[in-house]
């Protein structure tokens, strides 16, 4: 069985701060963990995905996430928040060795961020 | 390179009323997946196809919904009657070929439903 907790379901963070939202997941198997994210009227994008290569992994517009395995978290950073990064995030878990990739979302992180 | 289309984006029913969701996946995609998301919840995977087959439909509300891909392509998901607790965001993914292993899923806009 598979599943995710986002610690945090609001986070507030000034333009230009650090932004770190909290992830972790349970997993019977290896995982492979990715982080969405959800504009207002847009569809799920995808950020980043860890499969089973380097723990520290780069996404996209400067976002990266750590795999822990011994802490079982995989949390979301970025060194400078910016407007535009005002959405939800979504943490996912995808057991690998489920042929068939079955993702189980978390509830999500809404990301507020003031000028 | 397209991506994944969906039609309507907005619905508006009458509980017990019908209502159809389309989705055209992302050219040669052959796996299909329909999420539902409530509102404050992350999606929850409704049915996930293997081009024309069904492979996981575990959390289909299968007395009133239904889902189809019959040439393996666009898909249709349905829901008779409607229930209150049926409003929420449809989303449609797709990836390329689960069974080489690769998932990840590429996300339409979604439609939006809401039950009276």
């Amino acid at each position: 069985a598979q599943s995710v907790t986002q610690l945090d379901s609001h986070v507030s963070v000034s333009e230009g701060t650090p932004v770190l939202l909290r992830c972790n997941y349970s997993s019977s198997y290896s995982p492979s963990l990715f982080w969405y994210v959800q504009h207002p009227n847009k569809g799920l994008q995808l950020l980043l995905k860890y499969t089973s290569a380097a723990t520290l992994v780069k996404g996209i517009n400067g976002f990266e996430a750590e795999f822990k395995k011994s802490e079982t978290s995989f949390h979301l950073t970025k060194p400078s928040a910016h407007m535009s990064d005002a959405a939800e995030y979504f943490c996912v878990v995808s057991d690998r060795k489920d042929s068939w990739g079955k993702l189980q979302f978390g509830a999500g992180t809404q990301v507020v961020v003031t000028p | 390179e397209a991506g994944v289309a969906q039609s309507p984006r907005y619905k508006i029913i009458e509980k017990r009323q019908s209502v159809a969701f389309w989705c055209n996946p992302i050219s040669g995609h052959a796996t299909l997946y329909w999420y539902q998301q409530i509102l404050g919840q992350g999606p929850k995977l409704l049915i996930q196809f293997q081009n024309n087959g069904v492979v996981d439909d575990s959390q289909l509300p299968k007395d009133r919904f239904s889902a189809e891909r019959l040439k393996g392509v666009d898909s249709t998901l349905k829901i008779q009657p409607a229930k209150l607790e049926d409003s929420a965001v449809y989303l449609c993914a797709s990836s390329l070929d689960l069974q080489r292993g690769y998932n990840e899923q590429f996300f339409g806009p979604g439609t939006r439903l809401t039950v009276l």
